[in-house]
């Protein structure tokens, strides 16, 4: 069974660069066809793709974001990784990691809080 | 950009009312659509694919359809568990690739 788990700090300062890293478990990243995916949910508001990655490295990612996100893949760890730079307190919010192109299966999500 | 725009935002429904919640998006997407069902807490769960393929191990009270513009997602007997918000998601070969609507929220009347 396909599993995804979020990693990274959970509190970032404003103006520095938040970073987080999805596992995959029970599977590889590399083994089939899809892309790997970052969402985000500010608190009670609704869902925004960032960006996604396919396990040779092409990435699409969303325009509002683009200057300021990086996501890469180290398929030799089955992970995937997201930069954010620049943050600020609009950028607090759970971050989902997911295989697409459906969502699914999604991580469990982690906050993180933009704030000094 | 496309944009999926979803009606009700809110909904206040009973146990085993029939419920349907509409995706329009501004430009035609094919069946290029899927729902989600997110709970308090939770992380989204996908429901229907493609616009009205049921999702492994999805009870067969959720049902999809629709294409091009205007889709549906109708749940014919709501249940104490279908509490929830549910989003709409598409997928198109334009940036931004996928995009999700801003949720209807489920509530118990």
């Amino acid at each position: 069974q396909l599993q995804l788990q979020e990693s990274g700090p959970g509190l970032v300062k404003p103006s520095e660069t938040l970073s987080l890293t999805c596992t995959v478990s029970g599977g590889s990243i590399s083994s089939s066809s899809y892309y790997w995916g970052w969402i985000r949910q500010p608190p009670g508001k609704g869902l925004e793709w960032i960006g996604s990655i396919y396990y040779s490295g092409s990435t699409y990612y969303n325009p509002s974001l683009k200057s300021r996100v990086t996501i890469s893949v180290d398929t030799s760890k089955n992970q995937f990784s997201l930069k954010l730079s620049s943050v600020t307190a609009a950028d607090t919010a759970v971050y989902y990691c997911a295989r697409q192109d459906w969502f699914d299966p999604w991580g469990q999500g982690t906050l993180v809080t933009v704030s000094s | 950009d496309i944009q999926l725009t979803q009606s009700p935002s809110f909904l206040s429904a009973s146990v085993g009312d029939r419920v349907t919640i509409t995706c329009r998006a501004s430009q035609g997407i094919s069946s290029y659509l899927a729902w989600y069902q997110q709970k308090p807490g939770k992380a989204p769960k996908l429901l229907i694919y493609a616009a009205s393929t049921l999702q492994s191990g999805v009870p067969s009270r959720f049902s999809g359809s629709g294409s091009g513009t205007e889709f549906t997602l109708t749940i014919s007997s709501l249940q104490p568990e279908d509490f929830a918000t549910y989003y709409c998601q598409q997928l198109n070969s334009y940036l931004p690739k996928w995009t999700f609507g801003q949720g209807t929220k489920v509530e118990i009347k």
